[in-house]
């Protein structure tokens, strides 16, 4: 079956760095994209990564291993704004997403 | 970038009538919308993937016949729940998706959602 994991919650202090893991076991891969989602709202698109490597946009960083099937995003100089959950989510073969279930990011002052 | 609408934002109404949420893609033609729902705490649930000019494929488990899907044109795709129960109160998002966008063509662009509270 396809399975996406990424930890349920972490907590991280306004300043500081912290990155949140995902590994996924998916039927094909077309890319791996993060997402940002506040509570009681829609996704926003924060990263996609198709090959290996890091990706960076400004604070924000992405990660890709498609041997090992993970990736992390790392998040730099955290704000308090940045409270939120990011979803791990991978295309699959026909193209569809397949979403982790989140994690809640909970930054503390 | 793209921008995805969605109406209306929010939506409560008794238990048995029909509510029908709308998505629009307001500068890029969608070709291919898809339909979400998210309970709290709980990550994006794909309710059924929208092709224009024809049927929705809908994922296992989500009745087609109580969630009518119709993507009439390249910039709409509306979902009608009928006869609504509590059951049904979910945050419903839509997203779409631009083929004719180059680079990451397979990203799909979300619309803020429809919250809906069935009493």
């Amino acid at each position: 079956g396809q399975n996406i994991d990424q930890p349920t919650e972490m907590t991280a202090t306004e300043g500081a760095i912290v990155q949140i893991n995902c590994t996924y076991q998916t039927s094909g891969f077309n890319g791996l994209f993060w997402y940002q989602q506040h509570a009681g709202e829609a996704p926003t698109f924060l990263s996609y990564n198709v090959l290996d490597g890091l990706e960076e946009k400004g604070r924000f960083s992405s990660f890709l291993s498609r041997s090992k099937g993970y990736s992390y995003l790392l998040l730099k100089e955290l704000q308090m704004k940045d409270s939120a959950s990011y979803l791990c989510a991978v295309s699959d073969s026909n193209y569809q997403l397949i979403w982790g279930a989140g994690t809640k990011l909970i930054i503390k002052p | 970038g793209a921008v995805v609408s969605q109406h209306p934002s929010r939506v409560i109404c008794k238990s048995g009538t029909s509510v029908k949420i709308e998505c629009r893609s307001l500068d890029f033609q969608a070709t291919t919308m898809f339909w979400y729902r998210q309970f709290p705490k709980k990550s994006l649930m794909l309710m059924a993937t929208s092709n224009e000019g024809s049927k929705a494929t809908y994922e296992q488990g989500v009745e087609k016949d109580k969630f009518l899907i119709n993507h009439a044109s390249l910039t709409l795709s509306t979902l009608t729940v009928t006869s609504a129960h509590p059951e049904d109160s979910s945050f419903y998002i839509c997203s779409a998706r631009d083929l004719q966008a180059g680079g990451d063509y397979n990203e799909q662009f979300f619309g803020p959602g429809t919250r809906l509270t069935v009493l």
